[in-house]
């Protein structure tokens, strides 16, 4: 079986503040994990993903995560926030070892404030 | 420029009325997907197709269908059996599903599907 949870609904950060989104993730053998986002009434767009190797992964628009293996985090960062980067935030895991499709987390709407 | 194209983007449901939404892309890709998506549950697979002429059952299957007879097209039907169809319906696909595991999903900008 395979999981992702983002503890977090809501949060919010002030303009120029590093910003955490978290990720944590079960699954039964080794995961592939993704962070996607998306923009009100449009589709999915895809941040980043980490595959194997270096732990801290960087994506588009100065975003990166950093893989946890023993405590199966994934969580989302930024140094610096924009108020363009207020967005619904998907984590989303796959299980190498499965041929279960791409399971998603409930999403975190971030909000930058000025 | 390659990608996914929905439509419609709006899309209304009368009682006892089957309506189709059209996902077409031309990234030429093996697998496609559709799913759900409801406020403060993330997105919910429905059907998924990894080749033409096949397709299987997602986690929310009841009440939908899909046919996959092109590479580029992979209609979803809401029919009346669907009880509670309102929802953001999202198309997506990628290179394989199998053998492109570590491969992202690509979006199209989905359909708001309404009950009048």
């Amino acid at each position: 079986a395979q999981s992702v949870a983002q503890p977090e609904d809501q949060v919010n950060v002030a303009e120029g503040n590093p910003l955490t989104v978290k990720c944590t993730y079960s699954v039964s053998g080794n995961p592939y994990l993704f962070w996607y986002v998306q923009y009100p009434n449009r589709g999915l767009q895809f941040l980043l993903k980490y595959i194997t190797g270096d732990n801290l992964v960087k994506g588009s628009y100065g975003f990166e995560a950093e893989f946890n293996k023993s405590q199966t985090s994934f969580h989302l960062k930024k140094p610096s926030a924009l108020v363009s980067d207020s967005a619904l935030y998907f984590c989303a895991v796959r299980d190498r070892g499965s041929a279960r499709q791409l399971t998603f987390g409930s999403g975190t709407q971030l909000t930058v404030l000025p | 420029d390659g990608g996914i194209t929905q439509s419609p983007k709006y899309l209304f449901r009368k009682e006892g009325q089957n309506v189709t939404l059209s996902c077409e892309q031309n990234l030429n890709h093996d697998a496609m997907y559709w799913y759900r998506q409801d406020p403060g549950q993330g997105l919910r697979l429905i059907y998924y197709s990894q080749i033409v002429n096949d397709f299987q059952k997602g986690d929310i299957a009841e009440g939908y269908s899909v046919s996959r007879e092109k590479k580029e097209s992979f209609p979803l039907t809401v029919t009346s059996a669907q009880k509670n169809p309102t929802a953001f319906y999202l198309c997506a696909s990628s290179p394989s599903s199998l053998e492109g595991l570590d491969q992202p999903q690509h979006f199209g900008d989905g359909t708001r599907l309404s009950i009048l």
